[in-house]
């Protein structure tokens, strides 16, 4: 079992939806990030929280919106995504930039 | 930014033979270096790591070597089991810097 937790698993949504991506970790870990892994592919950095600021956002459009309430939470806001979106979105936790990253198994986003 | 590369794509081998991945990196200051598998369905799993002061490291099957010089790790299995089927990612990433970067991956195959 993964100590990062990721709801839902799967989304699938419209393009004039607006939905949200949980994860969650109780590791204690002060660094949160997402990614965004389509198929056959390496996961691709989107978004880095330190402390629970925004510290890397890797020119991601501005339909995703990412938000840390508190540092065991990390959401991920939708809104108008395109098809090209549709991919496994996955979160990671640590303690540092440089210590071993703890992936969710992910949420499978299908944009019809 | 970091670059790292990743032989071979794929790989087969017979069930206890070994297998070998390598990966290449681009920045000199980047320091850490852990490897990740990934099973189908499932969020990458980190299985071993190294850091740039240290040039090898085992765990059982499963050992890591770096050549700083040369700007280039591997990851060697040994005794290879059917269950160690998946895609294996390597990565890259220097202190403080929670931008780590992934090679393209490699889908290891163990033929029973």
């Amino acid at each position: 079992d993964t100590e990062v937790t990721q709801t839902p698993k799967h989304l699938v949504m419209g393009m004039t939806n607006k939905k949200s991506l949980k994860c969650e970790q109780h590791m204690g870990h002060r660094a949160m990030y997402w990614y965004k892994q389509k198929a056959k592919k390496p996961p691709e950095l989107m978004f880095v929280y330190s402390y629970e600021k925004l510290s890397i956002n890797e020119s991601v459009p501005s339909r995703f919106s990412p938000e840390c309430p508190n540092s065991s939470l990390l959401n991920l806001h939708l809104h108008a995504l395109q098809p090209e979106d549709s991919a496994l979105y996955l979160c990671a936790s640590s303690q540092e930039g440089d210590q071993p990253q703890h992936f969710g198994d992910g949420t499978r986003l299908s944009i019809l | 930014g970091e670059n790292v590369e990743q032989h071979p794509s794929t790989l087969s081998v017979q069930e206890g033979d070994s297998a070998v991945i390598k990966c290449t990196y681009s920045d000199s200051a980047s320091n850490y270096f852990p490897w990740y598998k990934q099973e189908l369905g499932k969020g990458p799993q980190l299985i071993i790591d190294i850091r740039s002061n240290v040039g090898e490291k085992k765990d059982q099957r499963i050992a890591v070597t770096l050549n700083k010089t040369a700007k280039h790790f591997s990851l060697h299995i040994t005794e290879t089991q059917p269950e160690d089927s998946a895609v294996y990612f390597c990565a890259a990433t220097r202190n403080h810097n929670n931008d780590m970067r992934f090679g393209a991956g490699t889908r290891l195959t163990v033929k029973p």
